[in-house]
This record gives C-alpha cells, structure tokens and sequence, in this order.
C-alpha cells in the first residue's frame, strides 16, 4: 500500500519563475492538503483540497493555488517566485471523517 | 500569534529511561492533537494522537496525556532509545467538516537525542 507520494523531490527555481509540485494521496484518502516548512519551523498550513475543491485557505498570498483531480490527486503551484518562498512543501492526505493525517516525503524547493 | 507551542527545542536523554515532551495550546476549540517525527530530509510520520474527550491514549511504548484544563499535553516515551532521535512535533486540530480533521496547527518542534 503506497503512502503519500510527492514530486519532484528537489528543485532550484529562480526568482520570479513558477513551479508545479504534485501529490498522490494514499490508498482511500480523498482529503488532500498542502503545507509548508521552512527551516526550524513547524509546517503551515497553505490549502485543503476535497471534491475537487478548495475547502480551507490558510495565511498565504493568491500566488499559491491548486488543484485537486477526479483520482483525489492533487498539485500545488506558485507564481512570481520569492526567496522567502525557499522550503519544504509538503503534501498530507486523509480519508473522509478520518482524524489522523498523514504526509509525504516532501518537495524541497530553493529559489534563487 | 502561536496557537501551539513547544518551548523546549531541543531534550537530551540517556537510552532506556523516560523521554517527555511538551506541548501548550491557546485555543480552547481545538479538539484533536497528534504528535509527528520527522527525521532529516523526510516528512513528519505520525505518531500517536488523542482526542479532546480522553485524558490518555497508549501506544506501546508512547503515550500521550492531555490536561484540557491546563491546555496541555505531553508525549512520553518509555524507555527510549537511540533510534528515537528525531525531531518530535505536536499538532492540533478542529474537526469542523463532518467529523475529518480541519487544518493542523504545528508547534516548532523539539529536538530529541537519546544517548547510547
């Protein structure tokens, strides 16, 4: 039974570029979300994605959108690329009335 | 403004005594809580979690204490060992969506070394 998968694991963007990253949820799991850690940090919230919609938003710009497949599989991509934007992004798929989230392996993104 | 709040980063511990992290909230709505590791390089693997309406919840070697009136909870492990060096995050939730976990609220992280 696979986990949450994420791709691509590493990638360099430059400044002001745009970037994709895309997630397979685990086997059953429906509910996908996106989060992101920067270093030293704990990871934060960005968007949940449910029935192909995005369900709940946390504190980051409209630079950051996504989508989420008829498969419940999911992409994150951000626009007009910032330093700041520089971290781990990480990908957490649940199932329908499930309490526990479990996360991938993550896509470390560095902009330059 | 921190919701969830690790103030130690970082615990060192002698192999097979008792490990306990902690963790503080301020949101009194919060109604789940998990506890993540998270080596280098990988992402968080869950843990053990408890819900608002128990006090404890056992796994093994792990077990997680909530004191709602404190806003508290703590991770305990017993007895550690080396490979339980990670860095040990809590998590907490409101289950606004028909039962399913909204958002996760993470604290920063402690960083446990379990010494040979």
């Amino acid at each position: 039974d696979a986990g949450v998968t994420q791709s691509p694991t590493h990638l360099i963007k430059t400044r002001g570029q745009q970037v994709t990253l895309r997630c397979s949820p685990k086997s059953g799991h429906d509910t996908v979300s996106w989060y992101q850690q920067a270093l030293g940090q704990g990871p934060q919230f960005i968007f949940q994605y449910y029935e192909e919609e995005e369900r709940q938003r946390g504190n980051f710009p409209d630079r950051f959108s996504g989508h989420q497949f008829p498969n419940y599989s999911s992409e994150l991509n951000v626009n007009a690329l910032l330093l700041g934007d520089s971290a781990l992004y990480l990908c957490a798929s649940s199932p329908v009335g499930g309490n526990t989230i479990y996360f991938g392996e993550g896509s470390w993104l560095t902009v330059v | 403004d921190q919701q969830v709040k690790q103030n130690s980063p970082s615990l060192s511990v002698q192999e097979g005594r008792i490990s306990i992290l902690n963790c503080d909230y301020t949101n009194s709505m919060f109604d789940y809580f998990l506890w993540y590791k998270k080596y280098p390089a990988e992402g968080p693997t869950f843990l053990i979690s408890i819900s608002s309406i128990k006090d404890k919840n056992e796994d093994g070697r792990f077990t997680v204490f909530l004191n709602k009136s404190a806003k508290h909870l703590s991770l305990h492990i017993v007895p550690s060992q080396p490979g339980d060096s990670a860095v040990y995050f809590c998590a907490a939730s409101r289950g606004d969506y028909g039962g399913s976990q909204g958002n996760l609220i993470f604290g920063k992280g402690t960083k446990l070394s379990v010494k040979p």
